[in-house]
C-alpha cells in the first residue's frame, strides 16, 4: 500500500492543453516535494510546499498543498513537449524517522 | 561540480553472483541514500547514511549491505543477487535530512 497515492498513473495530452495531477495520503505531512524525472536520469526537485494551503508557481507549473497537509496537486498550463516525464511527489514521514516516502508517480506525455 | 555520480550505469548478473554499486558526491553532503525504483512502486529507501562511518536500514534493506568509509562515497553491495533485485538503483545525497536530495543518474540492474 502506497502511503502517497498519485493519480492519474498515465496522462497523454496534446501540446497546449492544461492538466492537473494529484498526490493524496491519509497521513499528515510537514511538507511535500514534487520531482520530475526524465528517462534515464534521476529525479530532480521542482518545489517543496511546507504550509497548509500554500500555492507556489514555477513558470507554467502551479503547486498547491492541501489545507490539512494530506494532499497536493500540480497544475500545468499550456503543456509543452518538454514537460514530458515522470512526476513524483514525496514527503517526510514522522513515523519513518522523517525520511522521504515517494508516490509511484504520474507519467506525462505531451504530444506536439 | 559533477554532483552525484553512479557506476556502473548498467549491469547484468546471474542469480547468486555478487556486485558492488558505487556512488560518489562532490557536494560535501552529510547524508547519502540508496533507493530502488520499480514500476508502479515509486522509489523505496534501501539504506542510508548520516555521515562518514555510519549506515542505517531503510524500508527494504534485506539482501543488501552498504558502507560509507569516506564521506564522499556510499557503496551498495549485493552478496547473492536474486531476480527480485532486478531494478533501477538511485543514489542521492543531501546536506541535512529534510533538505533537497540530489540524485545520481541511476544504475540499471538485471538479475537473470
Amino acid at each position: 500500500t502506497q502511503l502517497l497515492e498519485q493519480s492519474p498513473q498515465f496522462l497523454s495530452i496534446q501540446e497546449g492543453e492544461n492538466l492537473t495531477v494529484y498526490c493524496n495520503s491519509s497521513s499528515v505531512f510537514s511538507s511535500l516535494q514534487w520531482y520530475r524525472q526524465e528517462p534515464g536520469e534521476g529525479p530532480v526537485l521542482l518545489v517543496t510546499v511546507v504550509t497548509g494551503g500554500e500555492v507556489k508557481k514555477l513558470k507554467r507549473l502551479t503547486f498547491q498543498f492541501g489545507d490539512a497537509r494530506k494532499d497536493s496537486s500540480l497544475h500545468i498550463t499550456a503543456a509543452q513537449p518538454g514537460d514530458t516525464g515522470l512526476y513524483l511527489c514525496a514527503g517526510p514521514l514522522m513515523e519513518y524517522g522523517n525520511k522521504l516516502v515517494f508516490g509511484a508517480g504520474t507519467i506525462l506525455r505531451v504530444k506536439s | 561540480n559533477a554532483g552525484v555520480t553512479q557506476t556502473p550505469k548498467f549491469r547484468v548478473l546471474k542469480t547468486g553472483q555478487s556486485m558492488t554499486l558505487l556512488c560518489a558526491q562532490d557536494m560535501n553532503h552529510e547524508y547519502m541514500y540508496w533507493y530502488r525504483q520499480d514500476p508502479g512502486m515509486g522509489l523505496r529507501l534501501i539504506h542510508y547514511s548520516v555521515g562518514e562511518g555510519t549506515t542505517a536500514k531503510g524500508e527494504v534493506p534485506d539482501g543488501y549491505n552498504v558502507s560509507r568509509l569516506k564521506k564522499q562515497n556510499f557503496l551498495l553491495g549485493l552478496e547473492s543477487a536474486a531476480p527480485s533485485q532486478t531494478s533501477v538503483y538511485f543514489c542521492a545525497s543531501s546536506y541535512r535530512l529534510l533538505e533537497t536530495q540530489y540524485f545520481g543518474p541511476g544504475t540499471r540492474l538485471l538479475v537473470l
